[in-house]
């Protein structure tokens, strides 16, 4: 199964509001990213948060990270129309650094 | 531009018939990545490389090949390819392995 499981599945809210999701994750990492998608295009880097950081913030992002409980969140404040887009947590394992694993995305709808 | 490219982008191909998606890129990184991705599911790695003439197995391997023999271009091969390899395959580049991956705008394969 997939290192990283993001949660929820599926969130949909209203322009303005914050959106929460949530990523876990099974071994000891180098550092962990978030990836946004939109509709079947490539995938855009927004933030990479290392092990032994346990907040970051990047614009209306902020990510934080959780290593005692394997866990990342990913806060979009104020969020926009343009937000809509599936959104992917991928970890780099201790290990080995090379072996990226994504989890199975959160869908966000942000309607007008 | 700084960019990852794929070619081609669509390819509907029988079983059977051997076939490569190239993948270039112009940033000098040294890292690259293949990854599939099927619907409702988050992306899978299939190879990796950290550098030239190095490569290394992902989560999927199997059915693929790829091969590293200058920094920019990695090509990913179906020497038979079969219907379950159907998917949206990604490629992807960093300047080392565990950081911040540009992503190709994919190349939709549809084996029949």
């Amino acid at each position: 199964s997939q290192q990283g499981e993001e949660d929820p599945q599926a969130l949909s809210i209203q322009e303005g509001e914050n959106a929460t999701m949530n990523c876990s994750y099974k071994t000891s990492i180098n550092n962990l990213q978030w990836y946004r998608q939109n509709s079947g295009r490539g995938l855009v880097h927004l933030i990479l948060i290392r092990s032994n950081e346990r907040e970051k913030h990047s614009g209306r992002l902020r990510v934080t990270l959780d290593t005692s409980k394997k866990s990342s969140s990913l806060l979009i404040t104020a969020s926009r129309a343009a937000d809509t887009a599936s959104y992917f947590c991928a970890t780099d394992a201790r290990a080995n650094a090379g072996k990226s694993t994504f989890g199975d995305g959160t869908t966000l709808t942000v309607k007008p | 531009e700084a960019q990852v490219t794929q070619n081609p982008r669509y390819l509907i191909t029988v079983t059977g018939k051997k076939l490569t998606v190239t993948c270039s890129q112009n940033m000098n990184h040294e890292y690259m990545s293949w990854y599939r991705q099927d619907p409702g599911l988050g992306l899978r790695q299939i190879y990796y490389s950290m550098n030239v003439e190095v490569t290394d197995k992902g989560d999927v391997p199997e059915g693929y090949k790829v091969s590293r023999k200058e920094k920019r271009n990695f090509p990913l091969i179906l020497e038979s390819p079969s219907p379950n390899q159907t998917s949206l395959y990604f490629c992807a580049s960093s300047i080392w392995g565990g950081n911040e991956q540009f992503f190709g705008p994919g190349t939709r394969l549809t084996v029949l």
